[in-house]
């Protein structure tokens, strides 16, 4: 088995601030994921990285950017918070050519 | 673009009871089918999954048959507990362009009352 850790649980920001939320898998898996979850809306993809070194955008990537710093570490960056912006940011991985993902706890995103 | 339907937004029930969520689907290809549950404060957890058209997913009670005819892949579960109340996600598998990636339904709250 593995884990997935996110970090920090809960981040508070302010309007216009560039925040940073980490993802750290000890699966070994070679791909990893950003998600957006809004109450009512689902999950929504904003990156992923199929192996070390590549990064992809998914469907709602403005705004963001992403980096894969190693195999185990994939980092988000809201590059500019907007303000009473309320959502959780879930981080998963899976085997590379395999379909079932692995989620993290998430990170809760609050803007004031 | 592909897309997963849940129907019911909210779902209550009382212990014992028979649970229905229902998903459907639209795809251009022939996806695999999912479902996750979520409790508070936890990421989504894979149930179980499903790729082929009749077949049978499960996990925990929970079961679901993939159906191409009718593209539906519905969570049943026959006695619900009170610790089965979470977020139930439908969701697809989309291997186009690159890599795989998952497309997730809205979510179903499902609340047990004991």
């Amino acid at each position: 088995g593995g884990i997935i850790t996110q970090t920090p649980k809960f981040l508070i920001g302010q309007e216009g601030q560039k925040l940073t939320l980490k993802c750290q898998q000890n699966f070994n898996h070679d791909t990893m994921y950003w998600y957006r979850q809004d109450s009512g809306k689902g999950l929504r993809l904003i990156y992923y990285s199929i192996t070390e070194n590549d990064l992809q955008k998914g469907d709602l990537s403005e705004g963001y950017d992403a980096s894969r710093e190693k195999k185990s570490s994939f980092s988000l960056t809201v590059t500019s918070a907007q303000k009473n912006e309320m959502a959780v940011f879930l981080c998963a991985s899976s085997i590379w050519g395999r379909d079932t993902q692995y989620f993290g706890p998430g990170t809760r995103l609050l803007v004031l | 673009g592909d897309s997963v339907t849940q129907t019911e937004g909210q779902v209550a029930l009382s212990e014992e009871d028979f649970l229905t969520i229902h998903c459907n689907y639209s795809a251009s290809g022939y996806p695999a089918l999912f479902w996750y549950v979520q409790y508070p404060g936890e990421g989504p957890q894979f149930l179980f999954r499903a790729s082929r058209d009749k077949e049978k997913g499960s996990s925990r009670g929970f079961e679901a048959t993939y159906n191409k005819e009718a593209t539906s892949f519905h969570l049943q579960k026959a006695s619900v507990q009170e610790s089965d109340s979470a977020v139930y996600y439908c969701a697809l598998s989309d291997f186009g362009g690159s890599g795989n990636k998952l497309i997730f339904g809205t979510g179903t709250l499902l609340s047990v009352k004991p």
